[in-house]
């Protein structure tokens, strides 16, 4: 069965610096990975998916994730963070075939001025 | 623009009451899903529906029952709601062709809270 770890509960970026979210899943074949974002009082919204092909993805709001089979990581960074970036960041797993997606625990982003 | 709809964003019931949570989706897609999301545990999956009157159960389904009578329609029932019912629940849709296969489509969410 696939699984999900999101090591950081939160973490706190000043405005202007760099960004990583890790995200570590557990799953036998090649997954499908997601990173999605949830602002206060909404829904999820899908920030980048990575299927097959470069394992650099690129994704709305200037993020992007690079997956490492070696690793069995899908790490979310952005080079410089703004203030409206402060949300909830969920990556995900799916199997291929899949009928349903594996959600992490969250990481909740806080930006400092 | 794809929508979800949730009917409603907060709700209140009391200790065994029934409970009826809406979900509309206009994309045409065949498969849906509710989750439900707590500080900390992040989205557990209730039951995903990949047709019209198809269900699975999920990862935490106990209390809970699903009806998709209609493809553009997935709603969940709380049978006998509960305190440790009380929770965010969120509809999402997903096709399964297209270039967005794979991707959920989430609704805004309903707050429900049992006293």
């Amino acid at each position: 069965a696939q699984s999900v770890t999101q090591p950081d509960i939160h973490i706190t970026v000043s405005e202007g610096a760099s960004l990583e979210l890790r995200c570590n899943y557990s799953y036998g074949a090649t997954p499908y990975l997601f990173w999605y974002v949830q602002s206060p009082g909404q829904g999820l919204q899908l920030l980048l998916k990575y299927f097959s092909g470069d394992t650099l993805v690129q994704g709305i709001k200037g993020f992007e994730a690079e997956f490492k089979r070696s690793q069995s990581s899908f790490n979310l960074r952005k080079p410089s963070v703004h203030w409206s970036d402060a949300a909830e960041y969920f990556c995900a797993v799916g199997a291929r075939g899949f009928q349903k997606l594996v959600f992490g625990t969250g990481t909740r982003l806080l930006v400092s001025p | 623009d794809v929508k979800v709809t949730q009917s409603s964003r907060y709700l209140v019931k009391r200790t065994g009451e029934k409970v009826f949570l809406e979900c509309v989706q206009d994309m045409d897609h065949e498969n849906m899903f509710w989750y439900r999301q707590d500080p900390g545990l992040g989205l557990r999956l209730i039951y995903f529906s990949y047709d019209v009157k198809m269900k699975e159960k999920g990862d935490i389904p106990e209390g809970y029952s699903v009806s998709r009578e209609k493809k553009e329609r997935f709603s969940l029932i709380l049978e006998s709601a509960s305190t440790n019912q009380t929770s965010m629940y969120l509809c999402a849709s997903r096709s399964q062709s297209g270039e967005n296969t794979g991707e959920l489509f989430f609704g805004e969410g309903s707050r429900l809270t049992v006293l």
